[in-house]
C-alpha cells in the first residue's frame, strides 16, 4: 500500500463547474498537507498549505484534511480553462521529507 | 514566492555522456534541496536530498555513483548523471526550502530538466 493514493484521472469538467480533488493517506503522523500544481513540463507550484486538520480557503481554492479519516480534499469553485493541470497532494511529518500523491489531471472545457 | 531556478531546461545527450544539471535559489539561502525524478504522467520520485556541506541522502535504489549530488554552496546544488543511458532519460525537478523558513513545509521547486539520452 502506497502512503498517499490519489486518483491519477483524468478528471474533465465544464467550465464554471466545483471540482473536487482527494487523497488518502496511511501514516498518521503527517502533520502538514500541501497541494501542487503542475502545468505541463514545468515544476510544481504550491498551491495551498495547512497544518493539521481544518480547513483553509485561498480564493476560489478551499483546501480540507481530515486526520481522523486520513483524507485530504481540494476544491475549486468556478472553475476555468486555465485550472488545466495537474494536481499533486503533499504531505510530510515534522521532518523535511515530502511525500506526492501520484496527481490527478484536470481538464476544464471552455 | 521564492525563486528556484534550474539549467538547463533541456538536455539531448548521447549515451555514455555526462550531463550536469544546476539548481540555484535566486533569492533565499538553501542548506536543503532535493532532487526528484518524474516519469510522464506520474508522480515525483524523490532521489537524493543535498545538504550543503556535506554528502547527499540517497533513497532507497537510486545509485549514488550514477547520479552525483554536490551542494557547494548555500544557493546551488548540481546533478550529474553519468554515463548516461536511454533508460535515464526523464524530467529532473529540484527544490528547495529556505533556510529561514518555520515548518511550513513549503518547497520552492525549480522549472525542471528534461534529459534525453539517445
Amino acid at each position: 500500500q502506497k502512503e498517499v493514493e490519489q486518483d491519477p484521472g483524468p478528471l474533465s469538467v465544464p467550465e464554471g463547474a466545483i471540482v473536487s480533488l482527494n487523497c488518502t493517506y496511511s501514516n498518521s503522523a503527517f502533520q502538514y498537507f500541501m497541494w501542487y500544481r503542475q502545468y505541463s513540463r514545468k515544476g510544481p507550484e504550491l498551491l495551498m498549505y495547512t497544518y493539521s486538520s481544518g480547513n483553509k480557503e485561498d480564493g476560489r481554492f478551499t483546501a480540507q484534511v481530515d486526520k481522523s479519516s486520513k483524507y485530504i480534499s481540494l476544491f475549486i469553485r468556478d472553475s476555468q480553462p486555465s485550472d488545466s493541470a495537474t494536481y499533486l497532494c503533499a504531505m510530510r511529518t515534522g521532518g523535511f521529507k515530502t511525500i506526492f500523491g501520484a496527481g490527478t489531471r484536470l481538464f476544464v472545457k471552455a | 514566492g521564492a525563486v528556484v531556478s534550474q539549467h538547463p531546461s533541456w538536455v539531448i545527450c548521447k549515451s555514455g555522456t555526462s550531463v550536469k544539471i544546476e539548481c540555484r535559489s535566486l533569492d533565499f539561502q538553501a542548506t536543503t534541496m532535493f532532487w526528484y525524478r518524474q516519469f510522464p504522467k506520474q508522480s515525483l520520485m524523490l532521489m537524493a536530498t543535498s545538504n550543503e556541506g556535506s554528502k547527499a541522502t540517497y533513497e532507497q535504489g537510486v545509485e549514488k555513483d550514477k547520479f552525483l549530488i554536490n551542494h557547494a554552496s548555500l544557493t546551488l546544488s548540481t546533478l550529474t548523471v553519468t554515463s548516461a543511458h536511454p533508460e535515464d532519460s526523464s524530467f529532473y525537478i529540484c527544490s528547495a526550502r529556505d533556510r529561514k523558513g518555520s515548518n511550513t513545509g513549503e518547497l520552492f521547486f525549480g522549472e525542471g530538466s528534461r534529459l534525453t539520452v539517445l
